[in-house]
């Protein structure tokens, strides 16, 4: 069965601090593989996709996630974190008919 | 940029009423999907719609749950006999494929 586990619940980092956000996926074909941004209230916005190629992906925001098969993982990350970043991080898989996501990542910005 | 709009924004029921949710796709999009989010928790897949007829649901998707696209335009999730547990934030998404899901706003489901 595939699932998504983010093992950090919270993380804070300081303004200009880099940034990673860990995900690890069990999947029983080739995943794709996502992450999404959810400020409070908000809906959920695509930050970048994985489906094939070049395991390291870019993404909005100055954000890029790097599929390491070996581990197992899809890993956030951003160089230089900026206070607006603050919000809730999802890593999902999935295919063409669901997506499953992980418990989610909440991201405070210290200034 | 398109976009997947949802109405009510906040719908407030009294348990064992009927809800329909309803939410508008982008209108080349040919999959639709719902989920939800309950307070603080992540978002669940509930389910998958295409060429009319469900792809896949998860195990949240019993018989008190329906989808529906009545016409070219909307995608309803219907709960017959709302329960204190189905409070959630509800989202809609659509997708030509799977490159890029386009998730609505949402629906903030209160069942008192």
């Amino acid at each position: 069965a595939q699932s998504v586990t983010q093992p950090d619940i919270h993380i804070t980092v300081s303004e200009g601090a880099s940034l990673e956000l860990r995900c690890n996926y069990s999947y029983g074909a080739t995943p794709y593989l996502f992450w999404y941004v959810q400020s409070p209230g908000q809906g959920l916005q695509l930050l970048l996709k994985y489906f094939s190629g070049d395991t390291l992906v870019q993404g909005i925001k100055g954000f890029e996630a790097e599929f390491k098969r070996s581990q197992s993982s899809f890993n956030l990350r951003k160089p230089s974190v900026h206070w607006s970043d603050a919000a809730e991080y999802f890593c999902a898989v999935g295919n063409n008919n669901d997506m499953r996501f992980g418990a989610g990542t909440r991201l405070t910005v210290k200034p | 940029e398109p976009e997947v709009t949802q109405t009510p924004s906040h719908q407030v029921t009294q348990m064992g009423q009927e809800v329909i949710l309803r939410c508008v796709p982008i209108s080349n999009h040919l999959y639709f999907y719902w989920y939800r989010q309950i307070l603080g928790q992540k978002v669940e897949f509930l389910v998958s719609f295409y060429n009319n007829e469900i792809s896949e649901k998860s195990e949240i998707f019993d018989d008190q749950f329906s989808v529906e696209r009545p016409d070219g335009s909307n995608f309803t999730l219907k709960i017959r006999s709302t329960k204190l547990e189905d409070s959630a934030m509800y989202f809609c998404a659509s997708s030509e494929a799977l490159a890029k899901q386009y998730f609505g706003p949402g629906t903030r489901l209160t069942v008192l």
